[in-house]
């Protein structure tokens, strides 16, 4: 069964606090992912990661930035957190059948 | 510049009854098309794609219809349960580059007991 961990399901940070939001996936894929779900909007990508210590900017990068050092985790930063930030980040990688996007459960961060 | 468009943001249906939930593409590129699920609080979950050399896939009470000449794609679920009640995205992604999946918006579907 493919699992794909989120370090923490709730988090509440304060303004200017770095935030390191963590993705464990044991499908042995290459490819991982992180979006942000907000209402009205869907999923958009911030960053993904097509290999260890590859990256590419998704659509919406500014004011994050990601680490791959091994091929299960990748990990989603935020630098200088924001108001504008508080979102629900959801974390993927690709499943083996469909070629489907599989998501961990999400973080719902709060930036107070 | 929205490459996958759900136009409807929400949908009430009597159980029983047919939910039909659209999506519409603008890039000719994209040939996988996926829809999936989402509850409050947790990650979406995989229902059912379609490659575009296909029109129809079926998987139980979820069909896929793809109609390429118009770039649009709708779910079909019958009959459809209360437990359908959720956020449905539709994702579509050109399998000739990397898995980088476009998602539509989203449409909440609530079936009505």
């Amino acid at each position: 069964d493919v699992k794909v961990t989120q370090s923490s399901r709730y988090l509440v940070k304060r303004t200017g606090e770095k935030v390191f939001l963590e993705c464990v996936q044991d499908m042995d894929h290459e490819n991982m992912f992180w979006y942000r779900q907000d209402p009205g909007l869907g999923l958009r990508l911030i960053y993904f990661s097509y290999d260890v210590k590859m990256k590419e900017k998704g659509d919406i990068p500014e004011g994050y930035s990601v680490s791959r050092e091994k091929k299960e985790r990748f990990s989603l930063i935020l630098e200088s957190a924001s108001t504008n930030q508080t979102s629900m980040y959801l974390c993927a990688t690709i499943g083996r059948i469909y070629n489907e996007q599989f998501f961990g459960p999400g973080t719902r961060l709060t930036v107070l | 510049d929205q490459q996958v468009k759900q136009n409807s943001p929400s949908l009430s249906v009597q159980e029983g009854r047919i939910s039909i939930l659209n999506c519409d593409y603008t890039n000719s590129m994209f040939d996988y098309f996926l829809w999936y699920k989402k509850y409050p609080a947790e990650g979406p979950t995989f229902l059912i794609s379609i490659s575009s050399i296909k029109d129809k896939n079926e998987d139980g009470r979820f069909t896929v219809f793809l109609n390429k000449s118009a770039k649009h794609l709708s779910l079909h679920i019958v009959p459809s349960q209360p437990g359908d009640s959720a956020v449905y995205f539709c994702a579509a992604a050109s399998t000739s580059g990397t898995y980088k999946y476009i998602f539509g918006t989203g449409t909440r579907l609530k079936v009505l007991a």
